[in-house]
């Protein structure tokens, strides 16, 4: 059973340019969680997905930043115009149902440098 | 508004010897905590969890301990071993409401042969 996948694993970018990062969840898993987390911090949520929907995007910033998990494919991130404070590691995450005791399984991220 | 809190950034423990790790929280909402490892370039691997209506889980040489009262938790592994070497992230989450994890900043724990 293969795990949640994450691609690229690494990704260069230049001020401006746009920074899609893919993720596919644990099979038979269909709610995602995508964290971000800056150095020498710990994982800041972002947004919380169902298929085809946006359940809780409280943590996402406002502008730039837009998500989506389509009915067939993987959950995609994509930042618009990156600036230099974009670049981190993001991390998605996936379970098979919500639920107070449901566990989250993380991917192995996405490092994004922004240059 | 870290409403976790991992306030030793590192901890270094000779091999064989028991590792504590502690964890604060400020939400009283939350109900369910977990302990995550993570190696550098990797993702989070989940190790043990616990619910807010126990005191104690137990997972082999892993033991979380929650006491609701003072809001904190701690980890325990014994005997440590040189594998164990990581950073280890508390997490915490609500029953009702936003089903997002709520993370500490980690602690770094070392493990000397």
């Amino acid at each position: 059973n293969a795990g949640v996948m994450q691609n690229p694993r690494h990704l260069v970018r230049r001020r401006g340019q746009e920074a899609r990062l893919r993720c596919s969840p644990m099979k038979g898993h269909s709610h995602v969680y995508w964290y971000r987390q800056l150095p020498e911090e710990g994982l800041k949520f972002m947004v919380y997905l169902q298929k085809e929907n946006i359940i809780d995007e409280s943590g996402m910033p406002k502008e730039r930043f837009s998500a989506e998990f389509p009915k067939e494919g993987p959950s995609i991130l994509r930042i618009q115009q990156v600036v230099r404070g974009d670049s981190a590691a993001y991390f998605c995450a996936s379970s098979p149902l919500r639920g107070a005791t449901d566990t989250q399984y993380f991917g192995p991220g996405t490092r994004l440098t922004v240059l | 508004d870290q409403q976790v809190k991992q306030n030793s950034p590192s901890l270094s423990v000779q091999e064989g010897r028991i590792s504590i790790l502690n964890c604060d929280y400020t939400n009283s909402m939350f109900d369910y905590f977990l302990w995550y490892k993570k190696y550098p370039a990797e993702g989070p691997t989940f190790l043990i969890s616990i619910s807010s209506i126990k005191d104690k889980n137990e997972d082999g040489r892993f033991t979380v301990f929650l006491n609701k009262s003072a809001k904190h938790l701690s980890l325990h592994i014994v005997p440590s071993q040189p594998g164990d070497s990581a950073v280890y992230f508390c997490a915490a989450k609500m029953e009702t409401g936003a089903n997002n994890l709520f993370f500490g900043t980690g602690t770094r724990l070392t493990v000397i042969p």
